[in-house]
């Protein structure tokens, strides 16, 4: 069985400073995928990033990086020079290995991080 | 764009009432989830389908069952609504090519049981 775990249920950063969200996991699979959402007040799941466990280079997207540490299991999201429009929840999730039939894309995910950005 | 639609934003049920949540996807999407969302638990995957038909339990399926006649509509449905199945669901969709499996989301249907 898969299991993410999020231990920082809210953090509060000061605007344009960097922030890293914890993210750590537990599988048996050595193929997998991890992800990162961002869920505003409005309620819609925003997709952010995407590493594959064979990925050897860190994810990246603009602002968003993937500090992804295979042997430590863990996979933080780090936001540069965050911005108020920032202010979310921020779920990590993961996949299980592509190779099953049916489902393999469903996801599990953390319980989140609600991260509030300080003018 | 992909589109995930889901029929209501915010409804409010009694206790016992059958309650339906619809999901439609207009990417010819092979994958549709429901999850739910709560505080502190995050998103529990409820149902999947990977075929009109087809369907498959997920982590939390008691009290709910679900529908898929059409392959680009979903529904769960609560057959007699209860005060804890309270809770923001979820529908989201995936291609089902493999890829990185990257859901698609609706916007959220928050339901309220009296």
């Amino acid at each position: 069985a898969q299991k993410i775990t999020q231990t920082q249920p809210g953090m509060f950063v000061q605007e344009k400073e960097a922030v890293t969200l914890d993210c750590t996991y537990d599988t048996s699979d050595q193929s997998y995928g991890l992800f990162w959402y961002k869920q505003p007040s409005s309620g819609e799941m925003i997709f952010l990033i995407y590493q594959g466990s064979y990925d050897e280079q860190n994810a990246t997207e603009g602002r968003y990086s993937l500090n992804f540490q295979k042997a430590r299991k863990s996979a933080n999201l780090v936001i540069s020079a965050s911005q108020l429009g920032d202010s979310a929840m921020y779920f990590c999730a993961m996949r299980p290995p592509l190779l099953l039939l049916f489902g393999n894309e469903k996801l599990t995910f953390g319980t989140g991080t609600r991260l509030t950005i300080i003018p | 764009d992909v589109k995930v639609t889901q029929s209501s934003r915010y409804l409010v049920k009694r206790t016992g009432e059958k309650v339906f949540l619809e999901c439609v996807q207009d990417m010819d999407h092979e994958n549709m989830f429901w999850y739910r969302q709560d505080p502190g638990l995050g998103l529990r995957l409820i149902y999947f389908s990977y075929d009109v038909k087809m369907k498959e339990k997920g982590d939390i399926p008691e009290g709910y069952s679900v529908s898929r006649e059409k392959k680009e509509r979903f529904s769960l449905i609560l057959e007699s609504a209860s005060t804890n199945q309270t809770s923001m669901y979820l529908c989201a969709s995936t291609p089902g090519t493999g890829m990185s499996g990257e859901l698609f989301f609706g916007e959220g249907s928050r339901l309220t049981v009296l």
